[in-house]
């Protein structure tokens, strides 16, 4: 498959606390991105970072590549409740439309 | 207008009903997608139109049957479905050779009894 793994499953944090997700995939890629996705409705696009790229920031989120480990992390920094949501990685490979998820983190954070 | 706008929000169906999900944007995107998801799992690609041919298809069963009519519209037909289909249907859409960031709508959530 060429699904990711991500880690945690699950992740329960106090408001202000630092919220860290980490996702594996399997293949080359030509980038790779993050979503959030509220209680079972539409996904949102969070950041992109190509596979050239080993760090990107927006806002509170800091997101980090290692294209030889074939890793990348999503920070949170400074949570607050509204973060609550599942977070997913998903991987686009170089030449087509195939965007795949990895398996997601489903953060909960406690105001 | 940068809204994926899917209808209908929800969908229960006996396994003999013929329906159809409809996907409709009006971003000029000329890629579009169904992802389907089962609870606590990430989406999985089902099929991807581009320029409103199917250029990817999944392996999806049969009784799902996609279609595309024109560059704003992407439906999902949906006949003699079985109740594991049930689950939250996803549309999204991309503009062609944007890195692939997917703009989703809410998702239509369909029950087969």
């Amino acid at each position: 498959s060429q699904q990711g793994e991500e880690d945690p499953q699950a992740l329960s944090i106090q408001e202000g606390e630092n919220a860290t997700m980490n996702c594996s995939y399997k293949t080359s890629i030509n980038n790779l991105q993050w979503y959030r996705q509220n209680s079972g409705r539409g996904l949102v696009h969070l950041i992109l970072i190509r596979s050239n790229e080993r760090e990107k920031h927006s806002g509170r989120l800091r997101v980090t590549l290692d294209t030889s480990k074939k890793s990348s992390s999503l920070l949170i920094t400074a949570s607050r409740a509204a973060d609550t949501a599942s977070y997913f990685c998903a991987t686009a490979y170089t030449g087509g439309f195939k965007t795949i998820f990895g398996a997601g983190t489903r953060l909960f954070v406690k105001a | 207008d940068t809204e994926v706008t899917q209808t209908p929000k929800h969908l229960v169906m006996g396994m003999t009903n013929k329906k159809s999900l409809k996907c409709e944007q009006h971003m000029g995107h000329r890629a579009m997608y169904w992802y389907k998801q089962k609870a606590k799992k990430p989406p999985e690609l089902m099929f991807v139109y581009s320029y409103e041919k199917l250029s990817i298809n999944e392996s999806v069963p049969s009784r799902f049957s996609p279609e595309c009519p024109n560059s704003s519209l992407l439906n999902l037909h949906l006949h003699a479905l079985q109740p594991e289909d049930s689950a939250l249907y996803l549309c999204a859409s991309t503009p062609v050779g944007a890195n692939n960031v997917l703009t989703f709508g809410a998702g239509s959530r369909l029950t087969v009894l």
